[in-house]
């Protein structure tokens, strides 16, 4: 079935140690997107690509990074986490044509943890 | 982006209907509705999505108000499957993200 494959799970890294995220897709779709939730929170948009556009949102801390060197995968990295960047690190692709905004098409998530 | 109001929780029994009601008064007219809902420990799910009429689809009913300031996500018969947080949010035509608010937690007695 195509989908939205999010590795590892869980992660578990130190305070401080640079951490990278993956997600692959096979829904050929040209926009990935990475969110954060945080707990009992909304998730929350850390920044997209359309096609090889990076779109970065106004609050999003320098210290996240992103990188999608095909169609099919987009990395998160995280230069220096944080204990604060402890959450569910979510991705999501759509097919986006036209004015519409098409349906997300979300991971399971990784879960991250900071000792 | 426009805002939408939802309440914070609702309840309800097993294999009735459940209406979860979005309030959006400050819609645009180029603003979609769409819902999606996040099942515990797994990512959001698109559910359904409308501009100006009503919309069916397997999982789901969208009512929207005629002039478009409120909507209502029917459930027509509820499992306990569809225990989830569930999101109603607005996109402009041509916009590419989705902005969460705090959803509706909603749980269902057996």
């Amino acid at each position: 079935d195509a989908m939205v494959i999010q590795n590892p799970r869980y992660q578990v890294t130190q305070f401080g140690k640079p951490v990278t995220l993956s997600c692959s897709q096979t829904l050929n779709h040209n926009v990935m997107y990475w969110y954060q939730q945080k707990s009992s929170q909304a998730p929350k948009l850390l920044f997209h690509y359309y096609d090889k556009d990076f779109n970065n949102e106004a609050d999003t801390p320098d210290n996240f990074q992103s990188r999608r060197p095909n169609t099919s995968f987009c990395f998160l990295d995280i230069r220096s986490p944080g204990l604060g960047d402890a959450a569910m690190y979510l991705c999501a692709t759509s097919r986006v044509w036209g004015v519409y905004p098409g349906e997300q098409y979300f991971g399971p998530g990784t879960r991250l943890t900071v000792t | 982006d426009a805002k939408t109001t939802q309440p914070n929780s609702m309840e309800s029994n097993e294999e009735e209907p459940v209406h979860l009601p979005c309030n959006h008064s400050t819609i645009s007219g180029t603003d979609y509705i769409h819902w999606y809902r996040q099942l515990p420990s797994q990512g959001p799910e698109y559910v359904i999505h409308g501009l100006t009429s009503n919309v069916n689809n397997r999982m789901a009913s969208l009512a929207i108000a005629e002039d478009r300031k409120s909507s209502t996500l029917i459930l027509h018969r509820a499992t306990l499957r569809d225990a989830a947080v569930y999101y109603c949010i607005l996109i402009r035509q041509g916009a590419q993200k989705l902005v969460f608010g705090q959803g509706t937690r909603l749980t269902i007695n057996p």
